[in-house]
C-alpha cells in the first residue's frame, strides 16, 4: 500500500497570502496524483489531477507541481472561499487507492 | 449536469446490514467506473470499493473485503453498496464518486454523501 503523508496538518494563512501544501508518497507514484478541496459539510471537489493539471472551472490561483514522491499544491493568493481541507490522492498503484490525511487551511 | 445522489444511510446496530444507493444522472452511467469513498466523523477520506463500467471487475479495501459488496444496475443508472456485518468503525459518511480516466485518472464528480451510523 502506498502511504500518502501531507504536511502541515494545519496551515494558518492571511487572505491574499500564498499557501503551500505538501504531499509525500511512500514510493513513486509518477504524476498520478490528484488534489481535492473539501469544505465543511460538503463533498470533496477535484482541483488538480496528473499532479499539475487544473480541473474544469478551477481558478488559476491553484497550481500543482511535483512528480515521483514529492508534490506541492500552491494557492497563490488566498481568497475567503479557499479556507478548507485539502487532500492528495494517488492512483498510480491500486488497490488500494490512497489519500493523504489532509491539510486544513485556516484563517490567520 | 452530472448528479450523483446517495440514499439509504441511517442508524444500524452492529452486525446488521444496510444497502446504500447512488442514483446517477446527467451522463452515460454505463461508460464510467464508479467508487465508494467514506469519511469517518472528523477524519480523512478512505477509499472503500470500485466497480468497472460494466460491473465486470470489483475491488475492495482490506477493511471491508468479505463484508461489503459493490454492484451496479446500468439499466437504472444506479450504484449500490451492500454492507453486511457492520461494525462501529464503519460509521462514516459514504460518498459515491465517478472515475474519469483518459490518460490520467481522477474522481471528477462526487455525491453529497450518506451518513451511516453503526451503534447499539
Amino acid at each position: 500500500e502506498i502511504v500518502m503523508t501531507q504536511s502541515p496538518v494545519t496551515l494558518s494563512v492571511s487572505p491574499g497570502e500564498r499557501a503551500t501544501l505538501s504531499c509525500r508518497a511512500s514510493q513513486s507514484v509518477g504524476n498520478n496524483l490528484a488534489w481535492y478541496q473539501q469544505k465543511p459539510g460538503q463533498a470533496p471537489r477535484l482541483l488538480i489531477y496528473g499532479a499539475s493539471i487544473r480541473a474544469t472551472d478551477i481558478p488559476a490561483r491553484f497550481s500543482g507541481s511535483g512528480s515521483g514522491t514529492e508534490f506541492t499544491l500552491t494557492i497563490s493568493s488566498l481568497q475567503s472561499e479557499d479556507f478548507a481541507v485539502y487532500y492528495c490522492q494517488q492512483y498510480n498503484k491500486w488497490p488500494p487507492l490512497t489519500f493523504g490525511g489532509g491539510t486544513k487551511v485556516e484563517i490567520k | 449536469q452530472v448528479q450523483l445522489v446517495e440514499s439509504g444511510g441511517g442508524v444500524v446496530q452492529p452486525e446488521r446490514s444496510l444497502r446504500l444507493s447512488c442514483a446517477a444522472s446527467g451522463f452515460t452511467f454505463s461508460r464510467y467506473a464508479m467508487h465508494w469513498v467514506r469519511q469517518a466523523p472528523g477524519k480523512g477520506l478512505d477509499w472503500v470499493a470500485l466497480i468497472t463500467y460494466d460491473g465486470g471487475v470489483t475491488s475492495y479495501a482490506d477493511s471491508v473485503r468479505g463484508r461489503f459488496t459493490i454492484s451496479r444496475d446500468n439499466s437504472k443508472n444506479t450504484l449500490y453498496l451492500q454492507m453486511n456485518s457492520l461494525r462501529p468503525e464503519d460509521t462514516a459518511v459514504y460518498y459515491c464518486a465517478r472515475e474519469l480516466t483518459d490518460t490520467l485518472t481522477r474522481f471528477d464528480y462526487w455525491g453529497q454523501g450518506a451518513l451511516v451510523t453503526v451503534s447499539s
